[in-house]
């Protein structure tokens, strides 16, 4: 089945580090590839998606790269913020029958950024 | 804001009761889904409605029920609840089954005593 497999956190950075989140991802079929945040208290929102081999989606700074030769789909900052402090959760999304597409999510990773 | 509405936000129950979470999807959106997040299983899909017809199971006891009325909100039915049900549930919707993008809501936080 399909599957989504993010690094384990918890990640703790200072202000102004690079971040990386990797994410790979089983699948059949051609997925589409998202990044989502939740900061606490709150719901999910959408960071970025990709939807075809080789896009790159972007949002506030955060970029991810679809690479379907290493199924990969890892996040980037080139310089996180406290205010980043969050989970972070990569999910795929294929056709699950008819018109019908299902998200599948990764476990998540606790970001903790330091001033 | 998504636009995503969820009552109650939090909820404490005892073993062996019945509950109802509501939801309120985007206006415009016509589909809804839900998901349960705990420690130990991560995010997972319980099920979807669309336009009032149920459209996909995901990992959804049988225990648990839910409906789509005709102003498009929804309800989730948890019964005879266990300490394992403890858990956030999040509703999100989407303008149509076959679009990819969903909007979350804030989610219930219910704990099972």
């Amino acid at each position: 089945g399909d599957s989504v497999t993010q690094m384990e956190g918890p990640v703790t950075l200072s202000e102004e580090a690079f971040l990386t989140i990797n994410c790979t991802y089983t699948a059949t079929g051609y997925p589409s590839l998202f990044w989502y945040v939740q900061y606490p208290g709150e719901g999910l929102q959408l960071l970025l998606k990709a939807t075809k081999a080789d896009d790159k989606g972007s949002n506030k700074g955060f970029e991810a790269t679809y690479r379907k030769e290493t199924t990969s789909f890892h996040l980037e900052k080139g310089s996180v913020q406290v205010s980043d402090s969050a989970v972070y959760f990569c999910a795929l999304s294929v056709r699950s029958g008819g018109s019908n597409y299902k998200l599948t999510f990764g476990k998540g990773t606790l970001l903790t950024v330091n001033p | 804001d998504s636009g995503v509405t969820q009552t109650p936000k939090h909820l404490i129950t005892a073993t062996g009761q019945r509950v109802t979470l509501r939801c309120s999807p985007r206006s415009g959106d016509l589909s809804v889904y839900w998901y349960q997040q705990s420690l130990d299983q991560g995010l997972q899909f319980l099920i979807q409605y669309y336009n009032g017809e149920e459209r996909a199971k995901g990992n959804i006891l049988e225990r648990f029920s839910a409906q789509q009325f005709p102003d498009l909100h929804s309800e989730l039915n948890l019964s005879s609840l266990e300490l394992g049900d403890s858990a956030l549930y999040f509703c999100a919707s989407s303008v149509a089954p076959d679009i990819y993008e969903q909007y979350f809501g804030p989610g219930t936080r219910l704990t099972v005593t």
